[in-house]
């Protein structure tokens, strides 16, 4: 158990909708990483967020957007579902950004139908 | 543009015998090469990492061989266990809490 949680674990909803993933980072870690999973174009990274600030954006379209709460915690928002969205979505989190490891949650499946 | 390429896609081994697993990469900025492991229906777990200032890093059955020159990196897995049948992958990143540019991915499968 790396000590990162996500919520839901699974997530069924239609085209055009809009869902909230959410991540606990590992206590104390300050940054938190998201990622999708997916078979054809495997993890990518989305963003990253340090102490509540945006420090690295990487393949996150527009229609997503995420961020980090006083608490640590950090939400990705998908909105516009496509069918072509559907993934795992993992976040990570590290103690600081300057930090290497990374250790991952188990992740939220998404379907968009 | 896969900025690191992995190799097998698949892997079969032997329950005993050593598993290879191949990275490849082209920029030359990056510093960390982790190595995770993914079961089924889990996150990635880091399992070992290098920087490129050493050739060889090794953490009990786990070893990852490193050379700069040729810009790859792989990992061995000595006396392969049923258990560690799951994904693997490399993983490259420039300086320090940056994006990770992943491999595609290695599903190994230990035959006992």
């Amino acid at each position: 158990d790396s000590g990162v949680t996500q919520t839901p674990k699974h997530l069924i909803t239609a085209t055009g909708q809009r869902v909230t993933l959410r991540c606990s980072p590992r206590s104390g870690d300050l940054s938190v990483y998201w990622y999708q999973q997916s078979l054809d174009q495997g993890l990518q990274f989305l963003i990253q967020y340090y102490n509540g600030e945006e420090r690295a954006k990487g393949n996150i379209l527009e229609r997503f957007s995420a961020q980090q709460f006083p608490d640590l915690h950090s939400e990705l928002n998908l909105s516009s579902l496509e069918l072509g969205d559907s993934a795992l979505y993992f976040c990570a989190s590290s103690a600081f950004w300057s930090s290497y490891e990374q250790y991952f949650g188990p992740g939220t499946r998404l379907t968009v139908t | 543009q896969q900025q690191v390429k992995q190799s097998p896609q698949s892997l079969i081994v032997q329950k005993g015998g050593i598993s290879i697993i191949n990275c490849a990469y082209e920029n030359t900025a990056f510093d960390y090469f982790p190595w995770y492991q993914q079961f089924p229906g889990k996150g990635p777990a880091l399992l070992i990492a290098i920087r490129p200032d050493v050739s060889e890093k090794k953490e009990g059955r786990f070893t990852i061989s490193f050379n700069k020159s040729a810009k790859q990196f792989s990992l061995h897995i000595m006396d392969s266990q049923p258990g560690d049948s799951a994904t693997y992958f490399c993983a490259a990143s420039i300086g320090t809490g940056n994006q990770f540019y992943f491999g595609t991915g290695t599903s190994l499968t230990v035959i006992p």
